[in-house]
């Protein structure tokens, strides 16, 4: 069984561009959500979706949207890049929207 | 708002010892759920043990076990036996069950080195 996939795992942009980043959740999870991840701020949830309705958000500007779509996988876009954007972004979904949570490998933002 | 403080930044053991990862919370909520997650070198977050509030049996998984002491709001990992692949940070984390606003509030994480 596929585990949680995220893409792209890697990527660099600049102050002021904007990022999509997506997730696939494993076969049969609907419900996504969305962690943010720095030696600074720690882990930090971002929001979370269930049958593609935003169910919860965190404490995040409004540049940080996302998106679940029909096969339940999700996107998560920042716009107007900062340099404190630069962050792993975890991804995990989950059978029932409380159980436990199967973690993606991430993707590593960097803003230069 | 619901909080999970580890107290530990690093802990060191030698390998085939006994370990223990400290982890309290504070919450207002009597029913929510407690994870051990571990993040290897990799970065994959993998989750090692879950702990349902109403449970008062304390959760194992094979060497992992926890203490569980929800009056204390505390939830500390043993690691028996340490093997070298046990190295990594190890993240409590709180859930509201019935998924709360917040998502899952995860502690600063313990660094854990296995000495061989």
């Amino acid at each position: 069984k596929a585990g949680v996939t995220q893409t792209p795992r890697y990527l660099i942009k600049t102050r002021g561009q904007q990022v999509t980043l997506s997730c696939s959740p494993i076969s049969g999870h609907r419900s996504v959500s969305w962690y943010q991840q720095t030696p600074g701020q720690g882990l930090q949830f971002l929001f979370e979706y269930f049958s593609e309705t935003q169910r919860n958000k965190g404490n995040f500007p409004g540049r940080f949207s996302g998106r679940q779509f029909s096969n339940s996988r999700s996107e998560m876009n920042v716009s107007t890049l900062e340099l404190g954007d630069s962050a792993l972004y975890l991804c995990a979904s989950s059978f029932l929207n409380t159980g436990e949570l199967f973690f993606g490998e991430g993707s590593r933002l960097t803003v230069l | 708002a619901q909080t999970v403080t580890q107290s530990q930044p690093e802990m060191s053991v030698q390998e085939a010892e006994t370990v223990t990862l400290s982890c309290t919370y504070d919450t207002s909520e009597s029913d929510y759920y407690l994870f051990w997650y571990k993040q290897p070198p990799s970065r994959q977050m993998i989750l090692v043990i879950r702990q349902e509030a109403y449970k008062q049996q304390n959760a194992t998984e094979n060497r992992f076990s926890v203490n569980f002491q929800k009056a204390a709001k505390s939830f500390s990992l043993k690691i028996s036996d340490s093997q070298l692949g046990d190295a990594a940070m190890y993240f409590c984390a709180y859930r509201t069950r019935g998924g709360g606003a917040d998502g899952l509030t995860f502690g600063k994480g313990t660094h854990l080195i296995i000495q061989p």
